[in-house]
């Protein structure tokens, strides 16, 4: 089945540790994209990439890294740098080079990251 | 800068009648809409889109509306089920088409 993975589906922080969430898709999408989901905030962007070794910041990147080394995968590091990193983490890709590709985000699951 | 603004957190409705979910945004670049429903602990999932050269576009029981010259849109859902019981986001696309901006969410909630 094709889709998007996104492992772990939870994960704890300690103070100053840098994580790694995944997210790899078989979908041969070219674009994927990492957004940052808090309640009564809907779903902010933090990073996307929409060609392997390419990816610019979204609306609010600090604290935050990506490598596009891979098409099918996209790993976000959350860094010590992000001082408050409690949320629910989603990636999305999409198909490239019409605009009916940002018409369809197929997400993850999702990982949720606590801080311990 | 809250670009695209759901104001109602919450929307609970009777099994079988209208659910209508408002959006507001303030971009006026932004010329492609779309609708996601979010069950907990899962990804959004597409629903509906319109265009901006339109203001209706039906597919089944949802129905999404679009008022250019009031920046707004909505989601009609007729008849509401208890399966539709979810957070529905409203997402809003510039006419560069690189990213989707996405509003707060709305819980709605169908009651039996």
């Amino acid at each position: 089945d094709g889709g998007i993975t996104q492992s772990p589906k939870y994960l704890f922080r300690k103070e100053g540790q840098n994580v790694t969430l995944s997210c790899e898709q078989n979908l041969n999408h070219d674009a994927m994209y990492w957004y940052r989901q808090d309640p009564g905030q809907g779903l902010r962007l933090i990073y996307y990439s929409q060609i392997v070794n390419d990816f610019q910041k979204g609306d609010i990147a600090e604290g935050y890294s990506v490598s596009r080394e891979k098409k099918e995968s996209f790993p976000l590091t959350v860094t010590s740098a992000q001082k408050n990193p409690t949320a629910f983490y989603l990636c999305a890709s999409s198909p490239w080079g019409t605009r009916a590709g940002t018409e369809k985000l197929f997400f993850g699951s999702g990982t949720q990251l606590s801080v311990l | 800068d809250q670009q695209v603004k759901q104001n109602s957190p919450s929307l609970s409705v009777q099994e079988g009648r209208i659910s209508i979910l408002n959006c507001d945004y303030t971009n006026s670049m932004f010329d492609y809409f779309l609708w996601y429903k979010k069950y907990p602990a899962e990804g959004p999932t597409f629903l509906i889109s319109i265009s901006s050269i339109k203001d209706k576009n039906e597919d089944g029981r949802f129905t999404v509306f679009l008022n250019k010259s009031a920046k707004h849109l909505s989601l009609h859902i007729v008849p509401s089920q208890p399966g539709d019981s979810a957070v529905y986001f409203c997402a809003a696309e510039e006419t560069s088409g690189s990213r989707l901006t996405f509003g707060e969410g709305t819980q709605l909630t169908v009651n039996p």
